[in-house]
């Protein structure tokens, strides 16, 4: 079945230093989505990328999709204290209506 | 709107018993789904709804049994608990969006320990 990687595992960073955490995925997908979890919560939908070689930004937030729709990338610059919390990728043949196949997750730990 | 919401919060089981998760959604959704997310793992889809009366299974179906008799909600039942069913389990719907896919709106989750 599909399987979608994510990396690094975990990552620290001090208060102002960039971040960037890589998803690929084994089969080519229709589009790609990001969620944040904030630890205790639950995933958030933070974007959509629908289009080979796709950039969207949100403020700080850049997210790309490769041109072969097997990969995408987050992009956090200047992080805060707010952004704490697991990046998830997720991906489905279908778009995600038959459920998403996530990616483990990239945990960010800022220190001030 | 409530949104996604999920019950119970919290629970605790003993082997071999049964309980039912209940989500219900006030978006007028098509689309619903059970995850369990463990420790490492993220989140892995158990079974999914495409509309009212229909289910299919996911990644992980097994011990685990689904209804969608009433298009808000979406019932998750476990049978016959195993340790291996501790998790947190979250709920989600979404609508079709063909041009922009199924953006998945989550519910607060359930946390169940069996013992």
């Amino acid at each position: 079945g599909q399987q979608v990687m994510q990396i690094p595992q975990y990552q620290h960073v001090q208060e102002g230093e960039d971040f960037t955490t890589y998803c690929n995925s084994s089969t080519t997908l229709s589009n790609i989505q990001w969620y944040k979890q904030r630890p205790g919560g639950h995933p958030v939908f933070l974007i959509q990328l629908v289009k080979s070689g796709e950039v969207k930004k949100q403020k700080r937030l850049t997210f790309q999709f490769g041109e072969a729709k097997k990969n995408s990338s987050l992009h956090i610059t200047a992080t805060q204290t707010t952004d704490v919390g697991t990046y998830f990728c997720a991906g489905g043949p279908g778009g995600g209506a038959d459920g998403l196949t996530f990616g483990k997750g990239t945990h960010l730990i800022i220190q001030p | 709107n409530a949104g996604v919401t999920q019950t119970p919060k919290f629970r605790v089981l003993k082997t071999g018993q049964s309980m039912t998760l209940l989500c219900a959604q006030d978006m007028n959704h098509e689309y619903m789904y059970w995850y369990r997310q463990d420790p490492g793992m993220g989140l892995r889809l158990i079974h999914y709804s495409v509309g009212e009366g229909t289910t299919a299974k996911g990644e992980v179906p097994d011990g685990y049994n689904v209804s969608r008799l009433k298009k808000q909600n979406f019932l998750l039942g476990l049978e016959s608990a195993a340790p291996s069913q501790t998790s947190v389990y979250f709920c989600a719907s979404s609508y079709s969006n063909r041009l922009q896919g199924y953006e998945q709106y989550f519910g607060p989750g359930t946390r169940l320990t069996v013992t």
